[in-house]
């Protein structure tokens, strides 16, 4: 009964492959995050969706593209992966996207690009 | 299993004082690594402090110290001389050898002016 579950928990693949990371939660909760870790332990926002509408969209590479296809579910596909792409990469959600909601934190997936 | 639990949900310190957040934490691995993570209304996550299990000397960052007990699984951070800038929302995490980190439920900070 995991709150926010992600899949896979490791991904090792080739530089130039396409992948997805999945997310879900089953909290309820409107809005869903993606995060990506960085070597310093530094955890940067990348998106926020609300109710299946992307709310925050920080400076990413467009070959990153989350997927909503309903308020549960947040998919990260990446697409053309390069060596600096490999990270852990955390989901989370909370009820709101107010920053008075606490976040929920899914267990991460690292990413290995090789 | 591993937690990271923070009982606060909430705290309030007024302006220039001293207040201490509680985080303690469960698991069976020796090695491990802990951190204390603020949170502002932008959703980052600004690393504050971290403590390798292994110290035994209590990890500072200028006005952020961490009162680490390991056989306690206790791991509270204290912040001095508070400023209205230190107000977010808190998260304690426990991250082992294979780089996952497991986060408390956050506590929110609020400075009094």
């Amino acid at each position: 009964d995991t709150a926010v579950s992600q899949t896979p928990k490791y991904l090792v693949t080739q530089m130039g492959n396409d992948k997805s990371i999945k997310c879900e939660q089953n909290l309820g909760h409107d809005t869903m995050y993606w995060y990506k870790q960085d070597s310093k332990k530094f955890l940067k926002i990348m998106f926020s969706y609300n109710n299946k509408e992307l709310i925050i969209n920080e400076t990413v590479p467009n070959r990153f593209s989350p997927k909503s296809p309903d308020k549960a579910h947040l998919n990260l596909h990446i697409n053309s992966l390069e060596l600096g792409d490999s990270a852990v990469y955390f989901c989370a959600s909370s009820q709101g996207g107010t920053s008075n909601e606490k976040l929920f934190f899914g267990s991460g997936t690292q990413l290995s690009v090789l | 299993a591993q937690t990271v639990t923070q009982s606060q949900p909430e705290m309030s310190v007024q302006e220039a004082e001293t207040v201490t957040l509680s985080c303690t934490y469960d698991t069976s691995e020796s090695d491990y690594y802990l951190f204390w993570y603020k949170q502002p209304p932008s959703r980052q996550m600004i690393l504050v402090i971290r403590q390798e299990a292994y110290k035994q000397q209590n990890a500072t960052e200028n006005r952020f110290s961490v009162n680490f007990q390991k056989a306690a699984k206790s791991f509270s951070l204290k912040i001095s001389d508070s400023q209205l800038g230190d107000a977010a929302m808190y998260f304690c995490a426990l991250m082992n050898r294979d780089d996952k980190i497991i986060f408390g439920k956050g506590t929110r900070l609020h400075i009094l002016p």
